[in-house]
């Protein structure tokens, strides 16, 4: 099956734990994303990458982190620097950043809660 | 920041009503997507409008667009209660070279039976 997939579902973390989450895709997409989402509330943009080893900063990235060495990997890492980190994280792709009229296809998402 | 509002924030109909939920923007765009979410869910995209259309329609979907407005409308007809969910308009910007959608903070749909 074509698709993203996030890992793991739920997580819990201390705090002043660095944690990382998955995002793999399968779907040959160039651009990948993170979003954040906080209950009641839309996404919030907090990092994305339009190519393999480029990334920039969405609208919130203070105290999270990223890496794009693979095409099909994105990686979120939440460091001890995010001030509240307990939110549902989004992970997203498209074809290309060239193309206005991309869609985004949508992992299943994890759930972070700091103890 | 949030470019996009829907409006209600939550609708609660039965089950064969239409839903109409709306959605504003602030600054000029490329085109308009609407998404939904279950519950505990990722987004799933239900329909892309330009700048230059002004209505379209995709199986009991009818989106409309109002440039000059900055408005967007969903229309779910004859609705289920598998039409549950939350619905985001998200928009792409005019300008912006990489594909960055900005997304509304979601209107609640509850269809009853």
């Amino acid at each position: 099956d074509g698709g993203i997939t996030q890992s793991p579902k739920y997580l819990f973390r201390k705090e002043g734990q660095n944690v990382t989450l998955s995002c793999e895709q399968n779907l040959n997409h160039d651009a990948m994303y993170w979003y954040r989402q906080d209950p009641g509330q839309g996404l919030r943009l907090i990092y994305y990458s339009q190519i393999v080893n480029d990334f920039q900063k969405g609208d919130i990235a203070e105290g999270y982190s990223v890496s794009r060495e693979k095409k099909e990997s994105f990686p979120l890492t939440v460091t001890s620097a995010q001030k509240n980190p307990t939110a549902f994280y989004l992970c997203a792709s498209s074809i290309s950043r060239r193309q206005s009229t991309d869609t985004q296809y949508f992992g299943p998402g994890t759930r972070l809660t700091v103890l | 920041s949030q470019q996009g509002e829907e409006d209600p924030q939550a609708l609660s109909i039965q089950e064969g009503e239409n839903a109409t939920m709306n959605c504003s923007y602030k600054t000029s765009i490329n085109n308009l997507q609407w998404y939904r979410q279950n519950s505990g869910r990722g987004l799933v995209h239900l329909i892309l409008i330009r700048s230059n259309e002004r209505e379209k329609h995709s199986g009991r979907l009818r989106v409309t667009l109002d440039t000059s407005k900055k408005s967007s409308s969903l229309l779910i007809t004859a609705s289920r209660a598998a039409d549950t969910a939350s619905y985001f308009c998200a928009t792409d910007a005019l300008g912006v070279t990489a594909s960055k959608l900005t997304f509304g903070t979601g209107t609640r749909l509850q269809v009853t039976l």
